[in-house]
């Protein structure tokens, strides 16, 4: 039974550009959220997806934005880079759209983002 | 706004020793959903436990503990008879319910590193 599953690994970037982060979600999970972690913090909610919407978004500018596929898997794209955007990026699935009770967050091993 | 505070950053016990894990939080709702992570250095987080607020029973989980009390805001967590595996950050968190009836995003504490010496 495959887990969550992230890709690539680790990313380098530069200050400006234009990123694309990957992530499939445990078989039979139909949510994705994704969180930013930055070095020795707890993670933080960038945004929920349910049926290829976005159904809930944390205090992210919109420079972060994201994608779910028929499939569930999902993307999030964050554009014009900072500095301040290097951090561990975590996605997580879930089945059912209350699902942070019902269903608890299954995470994957994130994306280590670094922009310089 | 919620919050959830890990006032120890760095726990460092020997192994054997019993350790408990503090967490306190805040929120204005009085549905709201409570957890406990652990972070390997692998990095992905691994699910412990989750209490919703109408439920302040203690939970015992084999060496896992966990203390819930509504009247002090607080979800501690205790290791009994440490191990050297238990050796990872672990993270409390909170969830509010919004009006639909699901639930919010996690608001995550800034984590607890433990460490366990052999």
């Amino acid at each position: 039974d495959a887990g969550v599953t992230q890709s690539p690994t680790h990313l380098i970037k530069t200050r400006g550009q234009q990123v694309t982060l990957r992530c499939s979600p445990k078989s039979g999970h139909d949510t994705v959220s994704w969180y930013q972690q930055a070095l020795g913090q707890g993670p933080q909610f960038i945004f929920q997806y349910y049926e290829e919407e976005e159904r809930q978004r944390g205090n992210f500018p919109d420079r972060f934005s994201g994608h779910q596929f028929p499939n569930y898997s999902s993307e999030l794209n964050v554009n014009a880079l900072l500095l301040g955007d290097s951090a561990l990026y975590l996605c997580a699935s879930s089945l059912g759209v209350a699902s942070s009770y019902n269903s608890p967050l299954h995470f994957g091993n994130g994306t280590r983002l670094t922009v310089t | 706004a919620q919050k959830v505070t890990q006032a120890q950053t760095e726990i460092s016990v020997v192994e054997k020793e019993d350790v408990t894990l503090d967490c306190v939080y805040e929120t204005r709702d009085t549905t709201y959903y409570l957890f406990w992570y652990k972070q390997p250095p692998s990095g992905e987080l691994v699910f412990l436990i989750r209490r919703n607020s109408f439920d302040e029973q203690n939970e015992i989980s084999g060496r896992y503990s966990w203390n819930f009390q509504k009247s002090t805001s607080s979800f501690n967590f205790t290791i009994t008879a440490s191990q050297v595996v238990d050796s990872a950050v672990y993270f409390c968190a909170l969830s509010e319910a919004y009006s639909g009836g699901g639930a919010d995003g996690l608001t995550f504490g800034k984590g607890t590193h433990l460490i366990i010496q052999p």
